[in-house]
């Protein structure tokens, strides 16, 4: 059964900081993986998209890197923002037709002005 | 473009009543849907995916169920609600298996 973990929880930085979110996962035979912002009582909204076959990705201020091998991938935020402020997670997808995606608990971000 | 309905925003409905939670997507043919439900501080669990009209996968036992009446609808409903029915409901729909998921604004039921 894919686990996902997300170090850290929590995370507090001041603005203009660069920094990185991990994501863990256990079952290294995915097909992709997703990471979103979720803002407080929202939805997700999709920030990068990261196939298997594929080492990193970018968009603007974010990029995503992807070792399957190792089941790792992080999330780097270039010159943070208050409105960065979310919580980050990412969702790892089996390659089925069913396309079940197992999803991290998050990491909560603050960015101080 | 695509885009991705859930309604209502909030609910709040008394222990022993019936459920209903829509969601449509516009602008896509024969999606993947799922409906995912969140605790509070937690990531999303899966619930029950469809991957055509009236193909309904349930992934954990519980009080509900879900239906695909039309191509690009999806209904979470249950006869009788339970406390612990209580959460964040999320659709999402993709093209395909693989393809890249998106979510509607989620739906916070509050059982009472």
């Amino acid at each position: 059964k894919q686990e996902v973990t997300q170090i850290p929880a929590a995370l507090s930085v001041p603005e203009g900081e660069n920094l990185v979110l991990n994501c863990s996962f256990t079952d290294s035979a995915i097909y992709n993986l997703q990471w979103f912002r979720q803002d407080p009582g929202k939805g997700l909204t999709s920030l990068l998209l990261i196939q298997s076959s594929q080492r990193e990705q970018t968009s603007g201020r974010l990029n995503a890197s992807l070792d399957k091998s190792s089941g790792r991938s992080t999330l780097y935020i270039a010159a943070s923002q208050p409105g960065d402020s979310a919580t980050y997670l990412c969702a790892v997808r089996q390659g089925t037709n069913a396309g079940k995606s197992t999803f991290g608990d998050g990491t909560t971000l603050t960015v101080k002005p | 473009s695509q885009t991705i309905h859930q309604w209502p925003a909030t609910l709040v409905q008394p222990v022993g009543s019936p459920l209903s939670l829509e969601c449509t997507v516009e602008g896509t043919s024969n999606p993947n849907l799922y409906w995912y439900r969140q605790a509070a501080g937690r990531g999303l669990q899966l619930l029950f995916y469809s991957v055509g009209i009236g193909q309904i996968s349930s992934e954990v036992p519980q009080n509900l169920s879900a239906s695909r009446p039309q191509d690009r609808q999806f209904i979470l409903s249950s006869k009788k609600l339970l406390l612990s029915d209580s959460g964040f409901y999320l659709c999402a729909w993709s093209h395909t298996g693989v393809g890249e998921a998106f979510f509607g604004q989620g739906t916070r039921l509050t059982v009472v």
